[in-house]
């Protein structure tokens, strides 16, 4: 099925360690997007890219980081986890046309814990 | 920047309840706005959005909202909840043109609980 398609679905890391959260989407979309969410706290954008190797930072970006080598493929990175990255952490995609915004197509969540 | 208010963090309702959960936004210019839902354990998925037009916008499984651009408002409603809404509720917006519009921006939800 088309979509959003996010790995691994839950991880426990130790504190220090580090680890990529992958992203893939098959819907041909130029923007993806990688969220954080908290409970109470809505979604926060970490980073996002609008295009192949084009990537720039959201409202949380410390501690993270992403590559945008391929218009499918949009990893995050954790070098030194940290207790406060303990969060679901979401990717998603987007077209935009010229009269407006169609919305995200989410994929299922990262649910990371670090210990 | 754009931000979202949505002033009901926890609503508690019993089933055939009518449902209205408010939402506000910050930005004076085009905006397009979005109500997704949270089922438990789930990912986002879309309930309805507004681009232009008719300011009464209809959704998925029985969901509709009002844009009041005078009020900055796209408030949700459903006049009959089920026990099988119970999820989280989150307003979106979008300002429809310029650098950076293509984010979308949120409010920290509205948690809907259902009583059978």
């Amino acid at each position: 099925n088309a979509g959003v398609t996010q790995t691994p679905k839950f991880r426990i890391l130790k504190i220090g360690q580090s680890m990529t959260l992958q992203c893939a989407q098959d819907m041909n979309h130029n923007y993806m997007y990688w969220y954080r969410q908290d409970p109470g706290m809505g979604l926060k954008l970490i980073y996002y890219s609008v295009g192949a190797g084009i990537t720039d930072k959201g409202e949380v970006p410390n501690g993270y980081n992403v590559s945008r080598s391929t218009t499918e493929d949009f990893p995050l990175r954790l070098e030194l986890a940290a207790p406060s990255q303990t969060s679901v952490y979401f990717c998603a995609s987007s077209r935009r046309a010229g009269q407006g915004h169609y919305g995200y197509t989410f994929g299922s969540g990262t649910r990371l814990t670090v210990v | 920047a754009q931000s979202v208010s949505q002033h009901n963090h926890h609503v508690i309702l019993s089933e055939a309840a009518s449902l209205e959960l408010g939402c506000n936004y910050s930005y004076g210019g085009t905006v397009n706005l979005f109500w997704y839902v949270q089922y438990p354990g789930q990912h986002l998925q879309l309930l309805l959005k507004y681009f232009s037009g008719d300011p009464l916008v209809k959704g998925i499984k029985g969901f509709e909202a009002e844009f009041i651009k005078s009020k900055f408002s796209f408030n949700l409603r459903k006049p009959s909840v089920q026990w099988s809404d119970t999820a989280e509720y989150f307003c979106a917006v979008n300002a429809g043109s310029g650098a950076g519009s293509y984010q979308l921006t949120f409010g920290k939800g509205t948690k809907l609980s259902v009583i059978p």
